[in-house]
């Protein structure tokens, strides 16, 4: 199974700061990646598919790139609302596989 | 607008089973396979597998083959999953998901306890 690895495990910044994720997977996925937000309680929700497109009624705050191994999220001017774990998940190998998540907290 | 339903919380004794329900409205049901993620605080999230909502075709996790067991009834627009054998490891929340990960699910918790 292709290992994801995610970075930082957590996180702390401050509003309006830009905040950037970084997954690492174990082998190249060919851009085959999903960045999901999970608030407490909730289901995860879908932010970035293919590793830079936009899922539908995602704020243009949330930005993926990335390409082989490496890949990354970034958050301009975070917003309160933004407080969350995120996940990365890749779907070019079967099965797929998510990252450990990355904690964000407001300082 | 796309809905996932799920059942509602299991608390279940070791060694039983479970079976957990997605009912799906909003959509055509037969146009998204329907894929199921564990979730818990130690591991993560985990793949468990996907169905074809269609055929009722199956693609199991190895991990979660003999554990999981996936199936669909088109009448209803309901997906299921069957957690056999169960023991605390089991314990966790389930997720449905459906559109490639777009739409999901509110979450089933099952606890397995004595």
């Amino acid at each position: 199974d292709i290992q994801m690895t995610q970075s930082p495990a957590s996180l702390s910044a401050s509003l309006g700061e830009t905040v950037t994720i970084e997954c690492r997977a174990s082998e190249d996925i060919y851009s085959n990646l999903a960045w999901y937000q999970q608030k407490p309680g909730n289901s995860p929700q879908l932010l970035i598919y293919d590793a830079n497109s936009l899922a539908d009624g995602v704020p243009s705050r949330f930005s993926g790139s990335g390409s082989g191994t490496q890949y990354s999220l970034k958050i301009n001017s975070l917003q309160s609302e933004d407080v969350a774990s995120y996940f990365c998940q890749q779907y070019n190998n079967y099965p797929w596989t998510f990252g450990g998540g990355t904690k964000l907290e407001l300082k | 607008q796309v809905q996932l339903q799920q059942s509602g919380a299991e608390l279940a004794k070791p060694g039983s089973s479970v079976k957990i329900s997605c009912k799906a409205s909003g959509y055509t049901f037969t146009s998204y396979y329907i894929s199921w993620i564990k979730q818990t605080t130690g591991q993560g999230l985990e793949y468990i597998g996907y169905i074809n909502t269609g055929s009722g075709g199956t693609n199991y996790n190895e991990k979660f083959k003999g554990k999981a067991t996936l199936t669909v009834d088109k009448s209803s627009s309901t997906a299921f999953m069957q957690l056999s054998s169960l023991t605390p490891d089991d314990s966790a929340v389930y997720y449905c998901a459906s559109g490639g990960f777009a739409y999901w699910g509110q979450g089933t918790l099952v606890t397995v306890s004595s």
